[in-house]
């Protein structure tokens, strides 16, 4: 089946630092989303990217959509402490004939002031 | 205001008793779904619906029961055959179901049983 992994699991910078998280799935999606979830709250969507090679940005935000459609990663630019929080991949893809969304498992992000 | 709405916030239950989990939109929206959030796991499916009186199970189904009956409401209920039932539970809405669809997530239910 469908299996979206996220790396890495946990990552702490220093306010400032740059702070990158990848996706890989193991199917060709045909779209994938991102959400971000801050400490006891629920997922935010953020974006979602839909071509190969697609790459989009909001404000110190980058994200990428590789060209086989299997992988994914969000680039935050000097981080801030309003950043910290959980952010997730979401990717859509065909399994079994039908579509499926399947979360990654996240990577939680902490910024030291 | 519109948006999802999940109550309650906390619940604990004993071992053995089966509980319901509300979820309520306002966004008319025909899609919702139900999530399992577990530590270092991400969100897992539980069940999901495009439409009124139809539901589908997803990865995560088991001790678990859900009805559709009007387009707004979602509710979960946790069984006494879930064998680890304890989790925080996210409920989330989309538009239509459709592959470009946005998921709208509820505040969530922290469940505990004792």
């Amino acid at each position: 089946g469908q299996q979206v992994m996220q790396i890495p699991q946990y990552q702490h910078v220093q306010e400032g630092e740059d702070f990158t998280t990848y996706c890989n799935s193991s199917t060709t999606l045909s779209n994938i989303q991102w959400y971000k979830q801050r400490p006891g709250g629920h997922p935010v969507f953020l974006i979602q990217l839909v071509k190969s090679g697609e790459v989009k940005k909001q404000k110190r935000l980058t994200f990428q959509f590789g060209e086989a459609k299997k992988n994914s990663s969000l680039h935050i630019t000097a981080t801030q402490t309003t950043d910290v929080g959980t952010y997730f991949c979401a990717g859509r893809g065909f399994t079994g004939g039908y579509q499926k969304v399947t979360f990654g498992t996240g990577t939680k992000l902490q910024v030291i002031p | 205001d519109g948006g999802i709405t999940q109550s309650p916030k906390y619940l604990f239950r004993k071992e053995g008793q089966n509980v319901t989990l509300s979820c309520e939109q306002n966004l008319n929206h025909d899609a919702m779904y139900w999530y399992r959030q577990d530590p270092g796991q991400g969100l897992r499916l539980i069940y999901y619906s495009q439409i009124v009186n139809d539901f589908q199970k997803g990865d995560i189904a088991e001790g678990y029961s859900v009805s559709r009956e009007k387009k707004e409401s979602f509710p979960l209920t946790v069984t006494s055959a879930q064998k680890n039932p304890t989790a925080f539970y996210l409920c989330a809405s989309s538009k239509t179901g459709g592959s470009t669809d946005t998921q709208y997530f509820g505040p969530g239910t922290r469940l505990t049983v004792l």
